[in-house]
């Protein structure tokens, strides 16, 4: 496998449901970013971990919980989740956060979540 | 603060005619900017970035695109569309990790 995968690609829960995304990167990378990309709206950053601690949480509802076991793999845990929640959900990583370094970011293929 | 305006919602071109997507961009800092693309339910690829090295980048696929600072513009360009390139396309400006992604231009290749 090479640059940034995730599964499941699609993903259809309950609001009652808790599931997880997983993102694996193999680039060797420092940090990593969940996005979150609905219909007709720009790009939402949603967290970002450099070297697996939390470096911003961008007034992410709590029913998302990430997690960063090591800067290899990101979670996103979800639970009673809201039909608004649909969206596609894109991982990404860059070499760190140093200027130079964090800007060019290598995204995942998505997954794709539909609230039920 | 940034920003970044794709002027362009939606292109149409024939196959084997250039392609040309706009965008404005507005920043505090010196930006960094960048095309991504992105193909029908697939995540977003890396086209070009354009970091003050040189004022004309050249990118995959044969795309390129100028940055020029009077006109705050990146815009990106292809001499001859291919079939293969139809999809969405962001322009993106960026100050350290904090992303500025476009609205997005779709463009679609008639044979």
């Amino acid at each position: 496998e090479t640059g940034v995968t995730q599964t499941p690609r699609h993903l259809v829960m309950g609001m009652t449901n808790k599931k997880s995304l997983k993102c694996e990167q193999h680039l060797g990378h420092n940090a990593m970013y969940w996005y979150k990309q609905s219909a007709k709206k720009p790009l939402e950053l949603m967290f970002v971990y450099s070297l697996e601690e939390r470096v911003e949480n961008n007034s992410v509802p709590s029913r998302f919980s990430p997690e960063c076991p090591n800067s290899s793999h990101l979670f996103l845990h979800l639970h009673t989740l809201q039909p608004e929640d649909s969206a596609l959900y894109l991982c990404a990583s860059s070499q760190g956060l140093a200027p130079g370094s964090a800007d060019t970011q290598y995204f995942g293929p998505g997954t794709r979540l539909t609230v039920l | 603060a940034q920003s970044v305006t794709q002027l362009d919602s939606h292109v149409s071109v024939s196959e084997g005619t250039p392609v040309l997507l706009r965008c404005n961009y507005s920043s505090s800092y010196s930006p960094s900017l960048f095309w991504y693309v992105q193909h029908p339910n697939k995540g977003l690829q890396l086209l070009l970035k354009y970091t003050s090295a040189a004022t004309l980048v050249k990118g995959i696929n044969g795309f390129e695109a100028e940055f020029k600072k009077s006109e705050t513009s990146f815009h990106l360009t292809k001499p001859s569309a291919h079939m293969s390139d139809a999809a969405e396309y962001f322009c993106v400006v960026s100050v350290y990790y904090k992303l500025s992604f476009g609205a997005g231009t779709t463009v679609t290749v008639r044979a």
